[in-house]
């Protein structure tokens, strides 16, 4: 079993639609929580990162944890043709030999749709 | 402020080949972490250097080697090349060993034959 589980999609929605994005794991020792937008033949760019439960904002974008039940997700409002890519989950710990290492998720590839 | 490149874009090898990958970090970044992404998965963690140590590996044979120089930038070996090695090399800088602040470059390319 992968120590992160990202839901696989694809997800097409209409433009101006809310988007739901999940992830869920199994390492307790994850304490920071992050998510990458990657667009085709195109290296990961940082979206989001967090590292505690609850939700963080930034614009369109809302980033949920819940370590309680190791599930977090990413919230895309209003979404736009722009959004189209694919959307990486990952998390890290810094209190093991690999501090520097994060985990991704295997991504969710959306289409938003005008 | 420059961001993270990488070079080449691609490359063509055969089996049983050697390669080597180049990436300059963003300025101010002192952390490089090599990343290996399948095609249709997510980065798997290679190895990361810290001041020109490595700082810790994944679960990667040691034909994967790299390097990081007094300016930080740095390079990936593989050796001895195998079709699975095909994929897409990602670099990423960061500050202090941190993985959580980690900014990427857009990868090299590899295929092998």
């Amino acid at each position: 079993q992968k120590e992160v589980e990202q839901d696989p999609g694809p997800l097409s929605v209409p433009e101006g639609a809310i988007v739901s994005l999940n992830c869920t794991y199994s390492n307790s020792a994850f304490q920071y929580f992050m998510w990458y937008r990657q667009y085709s033949r195109k290296g990961p760019e940082l979206l989001m990162y967090t590292y505690s439960s609850g939700n963080k904002e930034d614009g369109r974008f809302t980033a949920q944890v819940d370590k309680s039940s190791k599930y977090i997700s990413l919230f895309i409002r209003d979404s736009q043709p722009s959004d189209s890519a694919t959307y990486l989950c990952a998390m890290g710990s810094r209190y093991n030999t690999n501090a520097g290492k994060s985990t991704f998720g295997d991504g969710t590839t959306l289409t938003v749709k005008p | 402020e420059t961001g993270v490149t990488q070079s080449p874009t691609h490359l063509i090898k055969t089996r049983g080949q050697q390669v080597t990958l180049r990436c300059s970090s963003q300025s101010g970044h002192n952390t490089v972490s090599w990343y290996q992404q399948a095609l249709g998965q997510g980065p798997q963690f290679i190895f990361q250097y810290y001041r020109e140590e490595e700082n810790g590996r994944g679960n990667f044979p040691p034909r994967f080697s790299g390097l990081q120089f007094p300016n930080y930038s740095s390079e990936l070996n593989v050796n001895a090349l195998e079709l699975d090695d095909s994929a897409l090399y990602l670099c990423a800088s960061s500050l202090e060993s941190r993985s959580d602040t980690q900014y990427f470059g857009p990868g090299t390319r590899l295929t092998v034959l």
